[in-house]
């Protein structure tokens, strides 16, 4: 079954203790994205990667990292959470992308809700 | 910069009534657009997508949306829903070869 899968689905930490969220697709796809939902403000990408080892921020990078080591994983990483890092995170993967968008349908996980206090 | 505007946030609606999702872009060239859903606890879901050639596209749960390019529109409707259809809609903008954007989301919620 195609899909992208997210871990853990929900996770609550502390201020300042590093973590990761991963976010694995089974599509081949080359291109990958993080998003972050917030009520009222929709969808914001965080990052996105076209290929193994070329990745580009978003509209709202700060606070995050990423990595694409391998073409179906695509880590989210947070060094020092902070609690305005609270939300609701996407992956998501599509075939292609070109200028740091994808031209065809998008997979998403099935989100990760992230708490921190 | 392009940009999405889905002015309502939530439509309560009865079953088996007529509904419409307003979405609206600002964008003075060639667009793409999209619409997903999101039900509960899940990710999104893409509904349907205008990428060129009839103005008019439909998905296969009976939704349909129109690109109108005067209005700068893109509506999506469905003449009667179902308690099922009850989720968040999203609409999403790419313009040539930038970002796609997402709109705010609008939650449909339809009354038994």
């Amino acid at each position: 079954e195609a899909q992208v899968t997210q871990n853990p689905r929900y996770l609550i930490t502390v201020t300042g203790k590093k973590l990761t969220v991963t976010c694995s697709q089974n599509m081949n796809h080359e291109y990958m994205s993080w998003y972050r939902q917030d009520p009222g403000l929709g969808l914001r990408q965080i990052y996105y990667s076209m290929n193994v080892e070329v990745t580009d921020k978003g509209d709202v990078p700060e606070g995050y990292k990423v990595s694409r080591k391998e073409k179906r994983n695509f880590p989210l990483i947070l060094e020092s959470p902070s609690p305005n890092q609270t939300s609701l995170y996407f992956c998501a993967s599509s075939l292609t992308g070109t200028g740091g968008i994808s031209n065809t349908e998008a997979f998403f996980g099935q989100g990760t809700r992230l708490t921190v206090v | 910069a392009q940009s999405v505007t889905q002015l309502d946030s939530q439509v309560p609606v009865f079953e088996e009534a007529p509904v419409e999702l307003r979405c609206n872009y600002s964008s003075s060239v060639s667009v793409y657009l999209f619409w997903y859903v999101q039900y509960p606890n899940q990710g999104l879901q893409l509904l349907l997508k205008y990428l060129s050639g009839s103005t008019l596209v439909e998905s296969i749960n009976g939704f349909e949306a129109e690109f109108n390019k005067s209005q700068t529109s893109f509506h999506l409707r469905k003449p009667s829903v179902h308690i099922s259809d009850t989720a968040e809609y999203f609409c999403a903008v790419r313009r040539g070869y930038q970002k796609v954007t997402f709109g705010t989301g609008t939650k449909l919620q339809v009354i038994p």
